[in-house]
């Protein structure tokens, strides 16, 4: 089955700044990476998705970038505020409806 | 999302207990997964079912059976509750094809002491 790696585990960065989170993947076959951000207690959310017909895309300060010869994927945010402070997780799946989930990075932004 | 609902929000029960969770859906998604989350980990897939007469297992079903009652239903149950299945629950949905995100309820934080 697929295997999400994702790094780093926490991260902070001053308001502001940017952050930036990284996945890889083993399964060559994925073909759709959605990112979700969590607060705490709360439902994951999807903040944005990339399918492998495309490199990149963006959506106000996030963007997503797609590299499949190397299998990997990040996640990048810029201008960094205080609500961006979450936990993001990445996921990957093959067509088969089935996520495979990173461990998760705890971004705090600090004021 | 508000139209995938999960009951009940939190339950705290003992060891050797039946304990069954709930998820209905108003997305109209033939597709439901229930996951389970543990403190600094991501989410693993339990079980999940394509329509009402499909049931698959996911990485960690050892312990936990499903029932999709309906197309808008698909309950969780642990049969003999035990401790280390205490853990924060979520059911999702998707539609569509195998590209489409999921849509998360709530969550059930279950204690089991």
């Amino acid at each position: 089955g697929e295997n999400v790696e994702q790094h780093p585990s926490t991260l902070s960065v001053q308001e502001g700044d940017s952050a930036v989170i990284k996945c890889t993947y083993s399964d060559s076959a994925s073909n759709y990476f959605p990112w979700y951000k969590q607060e705490l207690g709360k439902r994951p959310q999807l903040i944005i998705d990339i399918r492998s017909n495309v490199g990149e895309k963006k959506d106000q300060r996030i963007a997503v970038t797609l590299n499949k010869t190397a299998k990997h994927f990040s996640l990048h945010i810029t201008e960094t505020q205080p609500e961006d402070s979450a936990v993001y997780f990445c996921a990957a799946t093959n067509n088969d409806y089935k996520l495979s989930f990173g461990a998760g990075t705890t971004v705090t932004v600090r004021a | 999302d508000a139209d995938v609902t999960q009951t009940p929000r939190n339950r705290i029960t003992k060891t050797g207990k039946r304990i069954m969770l709930e998820c209905s859906q108003t997305k109209g998604h033939d597709r439901m997964y229930w996951y389970r989350q543990d403190p600094g980990l991501g989410l693993q897939l339990i079980y999940y079912s394509f329509d009402v007469k499909d049931i698959n297992k996911g990485e960690i079903s050892d312990g936990y059976s499903v029932s999709r009652q309906a197309q808008a239903k698909f309950s969780l149950s642990l049969e003999s509750a035990i401790p280390n299945q205490t853990a924060l629950y979520f059911c999702a949905t998707s539609g569509g094809t195998g590209d489409q995100p999921q849509h998360f309820g709530d969550g059930t934080r279950l204690s089991i002491l």
